[in-house]
């Protein structure tokens, strides 16, 4: 069974420019959740994605945003880059929503803002 | 503001010894609980996860949990230099708005042979 799937691997932008990573979910699993991982705040939930609609969001600016489509791959996008948004973004999915659903990661998207 | 506790380490352990990573947790509500390994570079995966007071064993590894001392721990025993990484403590509350993990910073794990 194939693993959840993140593309771009790596990106380089620059201030100013907008960005959107996709991500591709345990074939089966309808909740995707986003999390941006750095050395000084680790990891941090950015937003939780379940049939199509926005469920949970963390304590980020409206620069980030995401979507979820109807085969439940999700895309997050960020806009108007700060060097400070320079992270691992990964993306988790569960088979649903039940607290005792075990998340499982992607292999992230690093993205470097020069 | 729900937090998430753990020694960050270095935790070094010899080859073959009992590795011990602790986890405390401040939100009462949380449901689940999850160990993930980390290695340098890679993303985040899954090793272990208990809801119910007391232990879960799978393989070398055992999940403690205590609610009422709000406590977690993850026992490595025989241990291996391949256990080396970062491990991260997860917390999770039931459905709704709690149905985020939060994490710890984590613990540095060395193993040496």
């Amino acid at each position: 069974k194939a693993g959840v799937t993140q593309t771009p691997r790596y990106l380089i932008k620059t201030r100013g420019q907008q960005v959107t990573l996709s991500c591709s979910p345990i074939s089966g699993h309808r909740s995707v959740s986003w999390y941006q991982q750095t050395p000084g705040q680790g990891l941090q939930f950015l937003f939780e994605y379940f049939s199509e609609t926005q469920r949970n969001k963390g304590n980020f600016p409206g620069r980030f945003s995401g979507r979820q489509f109807s085969n439940s791959r999700s895309e997050m996008n960020v806009s108007t880059l700060e060097l400070g948004d320079s992270a691992l973004y990964l993306c988790a999915s569960s088979l649903d929503r039940g607290g005792g659903q075990p998340q499982h990661f992607g292999d992230g998207t690093r993205l470097s803002i020069l | 503001q729900k937090e998430v506790e753990q020694n960050s380490g270095p935790l070094s352990v010899p080859e073959g010894a009992i590795a011990s990573l602790n986890c405390t947790y401040s939100d009462r509500g949380s449901q689940s609980f999850f160990w993930y390994r980390q290695y340098s570079g890679k993303s985040p995966e899954l090793i272990m996860f208990i809801y119910s007071n007391g232990d879960k064993e799978d393989g070398r590894f055992t999940a403690q949990l205590n609610k009422a001392s709000q406590y977690v721990s993850l026992l490595i025993r025989d241990s291996q230099p391949s256990d080396s990484a970062t491990y991260l403590c997860a917390v999770i509350g039931d459905g709704g708005s709690n149905y985020k993990l939060t994490f710890g910073k984590g613990t540095l794990l060395t193993v040496n042979p």
